[in-house]
């Protein structure tokens, strides 16, 4: 079945030691999407690629960054992570333009020590 | 800018029961695309229904019911017979042409079907 898969399911890092989160799609979806969900939350987007075309939202901090190599596979990047940044990442892809609904893989759990 | 408004933060039932989630937007743009996500408790979001702006014609789909109100900004979700399979958060989100077609969501629902 096509899909949206995340790896780790969950992740556990230390205070200001980088961690990479991987999310990958069988969907072939030119738009991909990365999340932070804190509990009980909505999701916030962090940036998404339309293909290649990498969008960083105003309010993502530095701290985060995101390469996407190729069309399957997109990564998180946390360079130096703080406690404030233990949460749940979603990833989620959908189709090129404006009204698409987004499918969403099962998530990432960070824990920061 | 868009603005999607979820005021129950959580609702009880018991199974059987009929409920229904609020889901009030905001929004500039004409053109517009309005989504439910459920969310288990395994934490996958999981897409249930899309309604462009241009087409308020209720759905059901089974034991689920959609109402889209433009006139009061509202796209409700109603879930008949409830069962303990629907306890999750579930999510309502606006899409609008003029913003990259990313989407806003509101803050969920979480709801709890007890037996």
């Amino acid at each position: 079945d096509a899909m949206v898969i995340q790896n780790p399911r969950y992740q556990v890092t230390q205070f200001g030691k980088p961690v990479t989160l991987s999310c990958s799609q069988t969907l072939n979806h030119n738009v991909m999407y990365w999340y932070q969900q804190k509990s009980s939350q909505a999701p916030k987007l962090l940036f998404h690629y339309y293909d290649k075309d990498f969008n960083n939202e105003a309010d993502t901090p530095d701290n985060f960054q995101s390469r996407r190599p190729n069309t399957s596979f997109c990564f998180l990047d946390i360079r130096s992570p703080g406690l404030g940044d233990a949460a749940m990442y979603l990833c989620a892809t959908s189709g090129t333009g404006y009204g698409y609904e987004q499918y969403f893989g099962p998530g990432t759990r960070l824990t920061v020590t | 800018a868009q603005k999607v408004t979820q005021a129950q933060t959580e609702i009880s039932v018991v199974e059987k029961e009929d409920v229904t989630l609020d889901c009030v937007y905001e929004t500039r743009d004409t053109t517009y695309y309005l989504f439910w996500y459920k969310q288990p408790p395994s934490g996958e979001l999981v897409f249930l229904i899309r309604r462009n702006s241009f087409d308020e014609q209720n759905e059901i789909s089974g034991r689920y019911s959609w109402n889209f109100q433009k006139s009061t900004s509202s796209f409700n979700f109603t879930i008949t017979a409830s069962q303990v399979v629907d306890s999750a958060v579930y999510f309502c989100a606006l899409s609008e042409k003029n913003n990259a077609g990313k989407s806003t969501f509101g803050d969920g629902t979480t709801l709890t079907v007890k037996p």
